[in-house]
């Protein structure tokens, strides 16, 4: 049962255009959102986060929108660049200061340049 | 210098035979963490340790065992290896108050033949 859904396994964009990484869930419980990027033979580096009392949070090229009623989040990355290529995780904790992430499988960014 | 840096980072061994991997950070971080990245590319926690302190299991077979020796460290030990142990294991860490940031080590690709 997953309970972090990333639809999408891959995503090529061409580079200077916008990236829309999607991320869907179902626990309602969950109250704070993550998104990893992880380059191959590394680990996933903390990205950008959101909490469920917000419903946007910007970091320069990076910001993620969080749609709480349709339970669906996405991280937006304007302009994109050949660097950006890498595989995004998406990530959920629950409420009550839980710090067990619930992991999507990932997406596969390809910036062209 | 290497924040949360692991040790092997590949490790193929036969069934049966009992191996560890080796986690420290130098981040001064309180608090580090056991993850697995199965084959269907899905990260799960596994352990988690607060100043030495296991606080997070995760319903893992209890032939892995972590020990942290101090807050700087976090091993983990299998016992009896078995096909379905395969997978990536990554440690991280995080800092006391910020535990939503988890900092990740480049992951020990763990082969079990």
């Amino acid at each position: 049962d997953q309970q972090v859904k990333q639809n999408s396994p891959s995503l090529s964009v061409q580079e200077g255009r916008i990236s829309i990484l999607n991320c869907d869930y179902t626990n309602s419980m969950f109250d704070y959102f993550l998104w990893y990027k992880k380059y191959p033979a590394e680990g996933p580096t903390f990205l950008i986060s959101i909490s469920s009392i917000k419903d946007k949070n910007e970091d320069g090229r990076f910001t993620v929108f969080l749609n709480k009623s349709a339970k669906h989040l996405s991280l937006h990355i304007v302009p994109s660049q050949p660097g950006d290529s890498a595989v995004y995780f998406c990530a959920a904790h629950p409420s009550g200061g839980s710090y067990i992430p619930t992991f999507g499988r990932g997406t596969s960014l390809i910036v062209h340049p | 210098d290497t924040a949360v840096s692991q040790t092997p980072k590949y490790l193929v061994t036969q069934m049966g035979n009992d191996k560890s991997i080796k986690c420290e950070q130098n981040l001064g971080h309180d608090t580090m963490y056991w993850y697995k990245q199965d084959s269907k590319k899905f990260l799960k926690i596994m352990f988690s340790y607060n100043n030495k302190e296991l606080i997070i299991n995760e319903t893992v077979p209890n032939r892995f065992s972590p020990k942290s020796p101090d807050k700087a460290h976090l091993n983990l030990h299998i016992n009896s290896l078995e096909l379905g142990d395969s997978a990536v294991y990554f440690c991280a860490s995080s800092q006391t108050g910020r535990e939503y940031e988890q900092y990740f080590g480049p992951g020990t690709r763990l082969t079990v033949t």
